[in-house]
């Protein structure tokens, strides 16, 4: 089992309607909780931030966080076709030091 | 301010040659690493360093080597190049951990065509 799974996708929403990503974790003492936006042949973009348990809204980017049940979710309102792109989850897992793992991406395309 | 560079953009080199993949950053941050990233397997940790004068193996070390030379420069090593190797590899950076934030901050990258 992955440590940290994400659907792959692809994943297609229209012009302004909400996305919701969604991933899962097997540690169930990870602390930290990223995401992560990269677009074709670019590097990954840190978006969202997360640590506590409960929803952190940043602009458009709703993250939130549910460590009962080791999922972390993005949303993403009003979603415009500059949002598509890959979207990855990352976990810091408690005894990896500074290390992050990360999930293999969900493909989002907004379409106009 | 450039964040964290990479050098080169691009390389193709032939099975068993090697070469040197630079990464720098401006930001004072304490660690760094390196990851590979290839089609539907996300991003893989190879090496990384916590700080300066450390240096430790990630998930898949095989094949490379590293030098954290100075706070700023982290060099990850192929010596003798694989077609395995072929990968788009990215170098990170991390602060000082502040409470639970342990967030990186990404270079553009290297794509790397071994033939």
């Amino acid at each position: 089992q992955k440590e940290v799974e994400q659907n792959s996708g692809p994943l297609s929403v229209p012009e302004g309607a909400i996305a919701s990503l969604n991933c899962t974790y097997s540690d169930r003492v990870s602390q930290s909780f990223f995401w992560y936006r990269q677009y074709s042949g670019k590097s990954p973009e840190l978006i969202m931030s997360i640590y506590s348990n409960g929803d952190k809204e940043d602009g458009r980017f709703t993250a939130q966080l549910n460590k009962a049940s080791q999922y972390v979710s993005l949303l993403i309102r009003d979603s415009q076709p500059s949002d598509s792109a890959t979207y990855l989850c990352a976990v810091n897992q408690v005894g990896s030091a500074r290390q992050l793992t990360f999930g293999s991406g969900t493909q989002l395309t907004v379409l106009p | 301010n450039a964040g964290v560079t990479q050098t080169p953009k691009f390389q193709v080199l032939k099975t068993g040659q090697s070469m040197t993949l630079q990464c720098a950053q401006d930001m004072n941050h304490n660690s760094m690493y390196w990851y590979r990233q290839d089609p539907g397997m996300g991003l893989r940790l190879i090496y990384y360093s916590a700080s300066e004068g450390t240096t430790d193996k990630g998930e898949v070390p095989n094949g490379y080597n590293v030098s954290r030379l100075n706070k700023r420069e982290f060099s990850l090593r192929l010596e003798s190049a694989a077609p395995s190797q072929t990968s788009v590899y990215f170098c990170a950076s991390s602060p000082p951990i502040r409470g639970d934030s342990y967030e990186q901050y990404f270079g553009p990258g290297t794509r790397l065509t071994v033939t």
